[in-house]
């Protein structure tokens, strides 16, 4: 299968402050990414979708200006969770997508305090 | 109405029975069909895909679709310890940029 890596596979942080998510396609190039996230218990939620070189496209209810996405490439992609709040708490997970197959980073478990 | 449902609740399994998944969908535009594990604190896993009417066998995994009545299932014979997890039903339409759409999931639970 295709190798995905996802940094960092836990993360802390305070109040107010922003987290980066990074997430590579190691041997294959992800023409779309897919953001998710995951609350426990539940689903996975989309976030939003971005293509390379274009503005992500955020789900209803998701804040553009917070969960900030940039995929300049075809094998990086970038979330960064601003001014993070307690309810960010979340399990963030990635998903590069290769025509119609799609692969899922390992996941990023996010705790705001 | 949601896009995908999983309505089952947590199913324990004696270790090696046979689990049955279900999952509906409302699109009826829809095309491929997944079967996702997600072990606790993990990503998923993809563990089987089907696009055809039919059933497809991989293993001790076996999905089946059904595009008329809009449901497919899985089934996991000879269930082991180690399927213990949560199973997502994931379906992709034509069009939407490829995107997923994932049910809630189903629990299972293998008793040894």
């Amino acid at each position: 299968g295709a190798v995905v890596s996802q940094h960092p596979s836990r993360v802390i942080c305070k109040s107010g402050t922003s987290v980066k998510i990074e997430c590579r396609s190691l041997d294959f190039q992800a023409t779309t990414m897919f953001w998710y996230r995951q609350f426990p218990k539940q689903s996975l939620m989309l976030m939003a979708t971005s293509n390379e070189g274009s503005k992500a496209t955020y789900e209803q209810g998701v804040e553009k200006d917070k969960f900030l996405i940039n995929h300049a490439s075809l094998t990086l992609s970038t979330l960064t969770v601003t001014s993070a709040h307690p309810e960010d708490s979340s399990f963030y997970i990635c998903s590069p997508t290769e025509n119609t197959e799609a692969f899922f980073g390992q996941g990023t478990r996010l705790t705001v305090v | 109405q949601k896009e995908v449902e999983q309505n089952s609740g947590p199913l324990s399994v004696p270790e090696g029975a046979i689990a049955s998944l279900n999952c509906t969908y409302s699109d009826r535009g829809s095309q491929s069909f997944f079967w996702y594990r997600q072990y606790s604190g993990k990503s998923p896993e993809l563990i089987m895909s089907i696009y055809s009417n039919g059933d497809k066998e991989d293993g001790r995994f076996t999905a089946q679709l059904n595009k008329a009545s809009q449901y497919v299932s899985l089934l996991i014979r000879d269930s082991q310890p180690s399927d213990s997890a949560t199973y997502l039903c994931a379906v992709r339409s034509l069009g939407g940029n490829n995107r997923l759409a994932f049910g809630k999931g189903n629990q299972v639970v293998v008793i040894p």
